[in-house]
């Protein structure tokens, strides 16, 4: 497997409170994503970053907010946590963009209570 | 938007039994790639599909990519017990995202 980790691996926070994820990453990849998964939806882009801090939308933003000071890291961060943000959060990165393959991280498991 | 839509949802097979899932798009793809996700996994890349009726193999994994470019499969022969997952088909559609579908859940009954 690439050399990506994510932290934490779980987590349960209550509804209002904000919540940052981390993915880092040992492969000196551009491209770095966040996606969340949730029963019926599959996967979902969240928001990708195609360098040190440039950062575009995906398809579920909002709420969602991400930095990317160093090329190794990739932080994600809940504002104000939701019930709705409960889902499994995984990172992704790949090495050039359009048609290259992407390595997934092992996922964040977050609840909100 | 543009989304690849993928059949079956689930599929239930026995061990042994082969397995086929679809991926079909309205427009035409640039290349399409096919993951596996375990149960409480995450994610594999297998392989990716580029040229016009493409097929590739990989052991009991057959892979093709349609002439026009518009729908892909993924045959499994004779499934065993460590094929249980969700294969998923995105395609980036020519930009920087790719766009997941919901995958086919495979289960195999012993």
């Amino acid at each position: 497997d690439a050399g990506i980790t994510q932290s934490p691996r779980h987590k349960v926070t209550e509804t209002g409170t904000p919540v940052t994820l981390r993915c880092h990453q040992t492969e000196n990849h551009r491209y770095m994503y966040w996606y969340r998964q949730d029963p019926g939806h599959g996967l979902r882009l969240i928001h990708y970053s195609y360098g040190v801090k440039d950062t575009d939308k995906g398809e579920v933003s909002d709420g969602y907010s991400v930095s990317r000071s160093k090329t190794e890291d990739f932080l994600l961060t809940l504002e104000s946590a939701t019930s709705s943000q409960t889902s499994v959060y995984f990172c992704a990165i790949s090495e050039s963009h359009r048609a290259s393959e992407q390595y997934f991280g092992p996922g964040t498991r977050l609840t909100v209570t | 938007g543009q989304q690849v839509m993928q059949i079956p949802q689930y599929q239930h097979v026995q061990e042994g039994e082969d397995f086929t899932t679809y991926c079909n798009s309205s427009t035409t793809l640039s290349n399409i790639q096919w993951y596996k996700q375990r149960p409480g996994g995450h994610p594999v890349f297998l392989i990716q599909l580029v040229k016009s009726g493409e097929v590739k193999k990989q052991k009991r994994l057959t892979f093709q990519f349609g002439e026009a470019k518009k729908n892909s499969s993924l045959h499994i022969t004779a499934t065993q017990t460590t094929d249980v997952g969700t294969y998923f088909c995105p395609s980036n559609f020519g930009n920087e995202k790719l766009t997941f579908g919901t995958g086919t859940r495979l289960t195999i009954i012993p």
